[in-house]
């Protein structure tokens, strides 16, 4: 079964600092990955996405088939980053339409 | 267009009792999709819509849950006899379709209460 694991709930770092989200999925094929943020008190919004290659807001995620992960990382946390965060995997291509999702780890950048 | 909407933003009920959640995607998408996000948890997928036929639904759509979008643009969710295991938020979204990468938009959610 197709499955989007983050391993920690919370992540707390002091601004300035390094910062890197886990994401570890499960799936047979050829997956698209996606990080979407939640800040607070706002709906989901579209972080940045694999295929796309870019930096978001100095966020920056590489698919590492080998190792079945796409971790976020940004070498600078900064206090607005504070939020939820989740990976999200997306079938075959995208054609089967709907995203699976981890469970979510929360960032907190403290001063 | 200021987005995906969804009415309403709360909703209290008790056991037993029907409830129906609307969602207004953005106007020109033609894929819309119902999630629910439980405490502690990601956004779990439901059943999506291109256009107004309803591609595929989770096994977690049990019988008590319909989902329709009749005319191919907002969309009801509908919970018959609800269950205090209902309480989650009710997340809805929209994309265009196709391609690689495409962006799914999310609404604010519908959080229910059943009591």
């Amino acid at each position: 079964a197709q499955r989007v694991t983050q391993p920690e709930k919370l992540l707390s770092v002091f601004k300035g600092a390094p910062v890197e989200l886990k994401c570890n999925y499960s799936y047979s094929g050829s997956p698209e990955l996606f990080w979407y943020v939640q800040y607070s008190r706002q709906r989901l919004q579209l972080l940045l996405r694999h295929i796309s290659r870019e930096s978001i807001k100095g966020f920056t995620a590489d698919l590492n088939k080998g190792e079945t992960s796409f971790h976020l990382k940004k070498p600078f946390a900064q206090e607005e980053d504070s939020a939820m965060y989740y990976c999200a995997l997306r079938k075959n291509g995208g054609s089967q339409g709907n995203l699976i999702f981890g469970k979510g780890t929360k960032l907190s950048v403290k001063p | 267009d200021t987005g995906v909407s969804q009415n309403p933003r709360h909703k209290i009920t008790k056991r037993g009792q029907n409830v129906t959640f609307r969602c207004d995607p953005i106007s020109e998408h033609n894929r819309l999709y119902w999630y629910r996000q439980t405490l502690g948890q990601g956004p779990e997928f439901l059943t999506y819509f291109q256009n107004e036929a309803q591609l595929e639904k989770s096994r977690l759509l049990s019988d008590r849950f319909s989902a329709e979008r009749p005319k191919g643009s907002f969309s009801t969710l509908e919970i018959q006899r609800t269950e205090q295991g209902d309480s989650a938020m009710y997340l809805c979204a929209s994309s265009l379709a196709g391609g690689l990468g495409y962006e799914q938009y999310f609404g604010p959610g519908t959080r229910l209460t059943v009591t």
